[in-house]
């Protein structure tokens, strides 16, 4: 398994503003990934991030509004732009570890409130 | 069609007391990969049990079995001697190797609630 940290835990931020959430694991990793999982709602994947190459997105995400940047197999920010309260969420990243099983493992999460 | 269908939102074990999380899956892909993921109120995702879509044996990981029937298509989660613990949300899940990439679709939960 990895260890997984997430900046910051939670945070309320106002509607407009951007808000970016950092990832970091304690070892090195080809592919991560972050999911949004709304109120009472199960987890979507809003994109895969390997080092060294853009983002790739899922259907109904967008960049300009969910950039991310993946500088190193360590560590990745997701940034949730021009924030508006339909963005409340929970944000958790997770990465997969090579193996037999290619399990994903998942990051605290970050609980966003936007106001 | 839903890939992952969880058809119980809510359930009630008592302590000590074995229960069964239901899930079933939709894929045409012949290698997969099924996966149960516990999300206490705290909302960390705790990784539990994993089964290969090629595994001949049911996955087990201490009080956490997997009742894997291919040809029903479906993958139960068994939790045997319940603590109060474990009350959470907990969350079935596919990984396609074709169709999906490394992308692993989630159902959309079951709240499983422990009492004494």
């Amino acid at each position: 398994s990895a260890v997984i940290s997430q900046k910051p835990s939670r945070d309320i931020c106002q509607r407009g503003t951007s808000l970016t959430i950092q990832c970091q694991v304690d070892s090195q990793v080809t592919m991560m990934f972050w999911y949004r999982q709304q109120p009472g709602q199960s987890l979507t994947l809003i994109a895969t991030a390997n080092q060294g190459s853009e983002a790739t997105y899922e259907s109904g995400f967008v960049i300009d509004k969910f950039p991310i940047s993946r500088p190193n197999l360590t560590f990745s920010t997701l940034t949730v732009s021009n924030m508006s309260p339909e963005d409340s969420s929970i944000y958790l990243c997770s990465v997969e570890t090579q193996g037999t099983t290619d399990t994903q493992y998942f990051g605290p999460g970050t609980r966003l409130t936007v106001l | 069609a839903q890939k992952i269908t969880q058809t119980q939102p809510g359930m009630f074990v008592q302590e000590k007391e074995a229960v069964t999380l239901d899930c079933t899956y939709d894929t045409s892909d012949p290698s997969y990969g099924l996966f149960w993921y516990k999300q206490p109120s705290s909302g960390e995702m705790i990784f539990l049990i994993y089964q290969g879509s090629y595994d001949q044996q049911n996955a087990t990981e201490g009080r956490y079995s997997l009742n894997f029937q291919k040809a029903r298509k479906s993958a139960n989660l068994v939790i045997s001697a319940s603590q109060l613990g474990d009350s959470a949300m907990y969350f079935c899940a596919m990984r396609e190797e074709k169709g999906g990439g490394n992308k692993l679709t989630f159902g959309t939960g079951t709240q499983l609630k422990v009492e004494l």
